[in-house]
């Protein structure tokens, strides 16, 4: 079955670090997300991609960044990891327009 | 941009009654309104969502309702049980490709 995952599912990271966390959808879709959770803020939108080599930034993109070389995977990266970027990271995909956005699993990181 | 505000941001209620979780968003050309699901540890997940061409769609005992005029749409769950539990979250789109924003979500509890 076509489905998208997320690794790792849980890390513990140093301040300072670089961190990545791993997107890989198996629908061919076009248009990828990455949303940080974090208690009484919802799902945030970090960047965003509407196909290859296409990356935008959303609401909380600070210290954040995204590459975008082929269809089915859009890893994050967090150059420098910060106690703030605590959080549990979703990526999410949908085919376009307004069709479902299906997340992944979810990552929880903890920068220590 | 966009801008979705969702109350309460906790709700509790006895089981087999009525639940409703309001949302307001800012952008008149928003045209996609969905509302997801996410259970304790779990990925979010659609369970309705209701376009700007339709005032009200109902699937089993939920239902959405959408007030273009007021820019408020809302969801109901009638006779609520315990796996009603969850943190429901509503979001916005607005015409073409942009990404869906969401609100800050709303925990319910059901009490059997």
């Amino acid at each position: 079955d076509a489905e998208i995952t997320q690794s790792p599912r849980h890390k513990i990271t140093e301040t300072g670090r670089q961190v990545t966390l791993a997107c890989h959808q198996t629908w061919n879709h076009n248009n990828m997300f990455w949303y940080r959770q974090d208690l009484g803020h919802g799902l945030r939108l970090i960047h965003y991609s509407y196909g290859v080599q296409d990356t935008n930034k959303g609401e909380v993109s600070d210290g954040y960044s995204v590459s975008r070389s082929n269809t089915e995977d859009l890893p994050l990266t967090l150059e420098s990891a910060a106690s703030s970027q605590t959080s549990v990271y979703f990526c999410a995909s949908t085919p376009g327009g307004t069709g479902e956005l299906f997340f992944g699993e979810g990552s929880r990181l903890t920068v220590l | 941009g966009e801008n979705v505000e969702q109350h309460p941001s906790t709700l509790s209620v006895q089981e087999g009654d009525s639940a409703v979780i309001k949302c307001t968003y800012s952008d008149s050309a928003s045209n996609y309104f969905p509302w997801y699901k996410q259970e304790l540890g779990k990925r979010p997940q659609l369970i309705i969502d209701i376009r700007s061409n339709v005032g009200e769609k109902k699937d089993q005992r939920i239902a959405v309702t959408l007030n273009k005029t007021a820019k408020h749409f809302s969801l109901h769950i009638t006779e609520t049980q315990p796996e009603d539990s969850a943190v429901y979250f509503c979001a916005a789109r607005n015409s073409g490709n942009t990404p869906l924003v969401f609100g800050k979500g709303t925990r319910l509890s059901v009490i059997a």
